[in-house]
C-alpha cells in the first residue's frame, strides 16, 4: 500500500520555537506539496517541490522554509512559530506521469502553537 | 483570489437519498479535476476524477459531472449512506500543472 507519512499526528509548541514537520512518501513521486487546512479556508498551499532540492512558493509561505535533500522526503520548517501558525498541515505527493494524477496526502500533523 | 470555490459550507441529507455536491472554477485553462473526501484527524483521501474531454465520470455510488462551459462540475452520491458524512473538497489543475487548486470543502452529513 502506498503511502504518504507524516512524522506526528500532534504537536504542541511555544511561540518562538524552530519547528520541524517531516514527510516521506515511497511512491517515488517527483512532486511534494505542503498545505494548511483552516476552517473556512480550505487548502492553502504553503510550498512544493517538484525535485530535489527545488522548491517552489506556495500561496502562503510567509514564515515558513522547506528542505527537500531526498527525492523521498520534504521537510516544512517554522522559523519561529506564531500562534497563527495553529493549524492541520498536510503533506502531499503527485506522480509527474501516470493514469491518475491526484495527490496521495499523508494523515496530517495538528499544531498547536501556545 | 479563489480560483476553486464551494459555495455550500454544509450539506445534510437522509440515507438512501441522492447527495449533490457543487464547485465552481474560474480559471478556464484548468483541465484535470478531482474530488477528496477527509475525516477529521486525517489527511483526504482521493475519491473520483474527471478530464476535460469528458463530461461525467462514474465510480459505484459516485459520479462527478462536468460543464466547462459554466465552469461547473458537481458530485453525485447516490445512495447516500452514513459513511459519506465528511468534508468533500473540489480540486482544479492542469493537466501540464503541478500544483491543484483546491475549494473551501462542504461538510455533508447523512442522517440515518
Amino acid at each position: 500500500d502506498v503511502k504518504v507519512t507524516q512524522s506526528s499526528r500532534y504537536l504542541v509548541k511555544r511561540t518562538g520555537e524552530k519547528v520541524f514537520l517531516e514527510c516521506v512518501q515511497d511512491m517515488d513521486h517527483e512532486n511534494m506539496f505542503w498545505y494548511r487546512q483552516d476552517p473556512g479556508l480550505g487548502l492553502r498551499l504553503i510550498y512544493f517541490s517538484y525535485d530535489v532540492k527545488m522548491k517552489e512558493k506556495g500561496d502562503i509561505p510567509e514564515g515558513y522554509s522547506v528542505s527537500r535533500e531526498k527525492k523521498e522526503r520534504f521537510s516544512l520548517i517554522l522559523e519561529s512559530a506564531s500562534t497563527n501558525q495553529t493549524s492541520m498541515y498536510l503533506c502531499a505527493s503527485r506522480p509527474t506521469r501516470g493514469r491518475v494524477l491526484g495527490y496521495t496526502f499523508g494523515s496530517g500533523t495538528r499544531l498547536t502553537v501556545v | 483570489d479563489q480560483q476553486v470555490k464551494q459555495n455550500s459550507p454544509s450539506l445534510s441529507v437522509q440515507e438512501g437519498r441522492i447527495s449533490i455536491l457543487n464547485c465552481d472554477y474560474t480559471n478556464s485553462m484548468f483541465d484535470y479535476f478531482l474530488w477528496y473526501k477527509k475525516y477529521p484527524a486525517e489527511g483526504p483521501t482521493f475519491l473520483i476524477s474527471i478530464s476535460s474531454i469528458k463530461d461525467k465520470n462514474e465510480d459505484g455510488r459516485f459520479t462527478v459531472f462536468l460543464n466547462k462551459s459554466a465552469k461547473h462540475l458537481s458530485l453525485h452520491i447516490v445512495p447516500s449512506q452514513p459513511g459519506d458524512s465528511a468534508v468533500y473538497f473540489c480540486a482544479a489543475s492542469r493537466w501540464t500543472g503541478n500544483q491543484f487548486y483546491f475549494g473551501t470543502g462542504t461538510s455533508l452529513t447523512v442522517i440515518p
